[in-house]
């Protein structure tokens, strides 16, 4: 069973805040992770791969936790531009990167 | 920005015609797919091609039929559509079981 869940949202935060998606994922063995973002009618564009040990790229932060099955990502200082659908992403077979898409969390920054 | 080219990026057809999605990709991925969008929905796989051969074909009507020329380039042959069939279709690459990078997608609209 591949299945990926998150919580569709819409997340309405202000600039400058704190805001964090979860997304759980149904296949304990699954190979690699990731997150996507995409604006309205464009592709998604990879934002982050996500590592047990956690990795942080400016304001973005993404964890792992294989033992619960579910993927994080922490966005702070949250800037307008930040508005878009946040898609996680999960590679349940080795030799490919087929990903299964979580159906997104979209995320409205307002001023 | 993406180095996966998708033409043309907005395509109009009637149910009888026959109509071809072009991708090419310059980045030496050895893996490329083909994936459908509908709208408020994740992306969905169709097929993989690895090292030109089709790996994984995701149940996919007959209607559309993938070809992969050679490996920089991927094509999706139409006939027949229904307008249910009407999505956003993107093409992606990768190297086995690395990042997907998907190009800018073509609109696709059945009348």
């Amino acid at each position: 069973r591949k299945e990926v869940e998150q919580d569709p949202g819409p997340f309405n935060v202000p600039e400058g805040a704190t805001v964090a998606f979860n997304c759980t994922y149904s296949n304990s063995a699954s190979q690699s992770f990731f997150w996507y973002r995409q604006d309205c009618r464009k592709e998604p564009k990879l934002l982050m791969s996500v590592y047990s040990s956690g990795n942080e790229d400016g304001r973005f932060t993404a964890q792992l936790n294989r033992a619960s099955q579910y993927i994080s990502l922490l966005i702070r200082d949250s800037k307008l531009s930040d508005s878009a659908t946040y898609l996680c992403a999960v590679n349940f077979d080795s030799g490919y990167s087929t990903l299964t898409f979580g159906k997104g969390t979209m995320l409205l920054v307002s001023p | 920005d993406t180095e996966v080219t998708q033409t043309p990026k907005h395509l109009v057809m009637g149910m009888t015609n026959k109509k071809s999605l072009k991708c090419e990709q310059h980045m030496g991925h050895r893996a490329m797919y083909w994936y459908k969008q509908k709208a408020k929905k994740p992306p969905e796989l169709m097929f993989v091609y690895s090292y030109e051969k089709l790996s994984i074909n995701e149940s996919v009507p007959s209607r559309f039929s993938p070809e992969c020329p050679n490996s920089s380039l991927l094509n999706l042959h139409l006939h027949a559509l229904q307008p249910e069939d009407s999505a956003l279709y993107l093409c992606a690459s990768s190297q086995p079981n690395e990042k997907l990078f998907f190009g800018s997608g073509t609109q696709l609209s059945v009348l």
